[in-house]
């Protein structure tokens, strides 16, 4: 089966545009996950969609940043306007439920010039 | 903020030899996660520990957890130089619902 997968597994542009990163998450998953991590260090938690209910935002930087996700499937993390300190891995996870193992994708590894 | 810190920041070891990672952490939890992650890779689940036990095994894992001292190690026996990874410790906070994850261990072992 066909594990976590992450589009596109690397990213440069330039600031001031617009990014979207996009994430399979292994089927039947109800909990996605997003992170960023940046150069050496752990993951900072950015958003969490649990099934239907109402995402857990709480670890979004700013309002540049949003998610969405469809139903139990594919979710987007979108940053407008990128700014240098966006550099950084985006890791997106999934569970079969809020805090189970998680399993990632190899991250979208994404730099503002 | 961090919920999991990970001592030490970095190990280097011999092929053969032991390695002992320890996290600590600052609130209540239901459960305690160890996972792993290869260069330019995602992270690896290792090993889930609940809040009621004190030490689970898994292969070449030993993982325990002092709830009382709100820390736990990560024991690699026999270590391989394909154990060289980062490692991290993740707590769940017992009245949110997300894990957090602790800057990690940098393990090195050499052959």
């Amino acid at each position: 089966g066909a594990g976590v997968s992450q589009s596109p597994s690397n990213k440069v542009t330039e600031k001031g545009k617009d990014v979207e990163l996009r994430c399979d998450p292994i089927s039947g998953h109800t909990a996605l996950y997003w992170y960023r991590q940046r150069l050496g260090q752990g993951l900072e938690f950015l958003i969490y969609f649990q099934g239907n209910s109402a995402p857990d935002k709480s670890g979004l930087p700013s309002d540049r940043f949003s998610a969405e996700r469809t139903g139990e499937s594919v979710s987007t993390l979108t940053i407008q306007r990128t700014q240098q300190e966006d550099s950084a891995v985006y890791l997106c996870a999934s569970s079969t439920r809020g805090f189970q193992p998680q399993h990632f994708g190899d991250g979208t590894r994404l730099s503002i010039l | 903020s961090q919920q999991g810190e990970e001592d030490p920041q970095a190990l280097s070891i011999q092929e053969g030899e032991n390695a002992t990672m320890n996290c600590s952490y600052k609130t209540s939890i239901n459960n305690l996660q160890w996972y792993r992650q290869n260069s330019g890779r995602g992270l690896v689940h290792l090993i889930l520990i609940r809040s009621n036990e004190r030490e689970k095994h898994s292969g070449r894992l030993r993982v325990t957890l002092d709830t009382s001292k709100k820390s736990s190690s990560l024991l690699i026996t026999a270590s391989r130089a394909a154990d060289t990874a980062s490692y991290f410790c993740a707590t769940d906070e017992e009245y949110g619902n997300k894990l957090v994850f602790g800057a990690g261990t940098i393990l090195r072992v050499k052959s």
